[in-house]
């Protein structure tokens, strides 16, 4: 059971430089999101998709960008990394991203990737 | 905006003692209600959920949670806790009216609990 999985684990960056997230989940579900998680803020959506070629953006999208191209990948993009995005990085997914009664509202998450940008 | 407030950010307790992890919510209208744990260098994983019914919910690891819609609260409780209970603890609500997730899910900013022996 893979489930979702996150590469790489951990990246250091210098500023300036751009880099890719990758997020690929192997149970077919249509909502996948990334979440950053800093100290005392918990987690913040980053941008999200309901299915392929459809994203939109979360609470902190300045500086990532996303694309979905197949149902299993959801790439997560930094564009000119800066120090403020250092973090660690967390994808997930559950089934639908409607909110249903039949919709058991569990989203599923990677392990995480740590990005540490000097 | 609805919001998610954890009271406490970090709970030391004792090995065998009962805990309880208090989160309170914002909103006036109907919600789903999820606590989330992540281990050390994982990931988050469901703990229980909420959605409707009985006010007590039992999750995994003997955790079980008691909704009070008038104190708009979802507190967690273990009665007996263990040193593998050491986590982050996270809860999270969505109106039970939202079409899709994405930023109706909000999570609060997180619970340490930390048993000692």
């Amino acid at each position: 059971n893979a489930g979702v999985t996150q590469t790489p684990k951990f990246q250091v960056l210098k500023t300036g430089q751009s880099m890719t997230l990758q997020c690929a989940q192997d149970m077919n579900h249509e909502y996948m999101s990334w979440y950053r998680q800093d100290p005392g803020m918990g987690l913040r959506l980053i941008h999200y998709s309901v299915g392929a070629g459809i994203t939109d953006q979360g609470e902190v999208p300045n500086g990532y960008n996303v694309s979905r191209s197949t149902t299993e990948d959801f790439p997560l993009r930094l564009l000119s990394a800066a120090p403020s995005q250092t973090s660690v990085y967390f994808c997930a997914s559950t089934e639908s991203g409607r909110v249903t009664w039949a919709n058991t509202g569990e989203l599923f998450f990677g392990e995480g990737s740590r990005l540490t940008v000097l | 905006a609805q919001s998610v407030t954890q009271l406490d950010s970090q709970v030391p307790v004792f090995e065998e003692a009962p805990v309880e992890l208090r989160c309170n919510y914002s909103s006036s209208v109907s919600v789903y209600l999820f606590w989330y744990v992540q281990y050390p260098n994982q990931g988050l994983q469901l703990l229980l959920k909420y959605l409707s019914g009985s006010t007590l919910v039992k999750g995994i690891n003997g955790f079980e949670a008691e909704f009070n819609k008038s104190q708009t609260s979802f507190h967690l409780r273990k009665p007996s806790v263990h040193i593998s209970d050491t986590a982050e603890y996270f809860c999270a609500v969505i109106r039970s009216s939202s079409m899709e997730y994405g930023n109706k899910l909000v999570f609060g900013a997180g619970t340490i609990l930390r048993v000692k022996s």
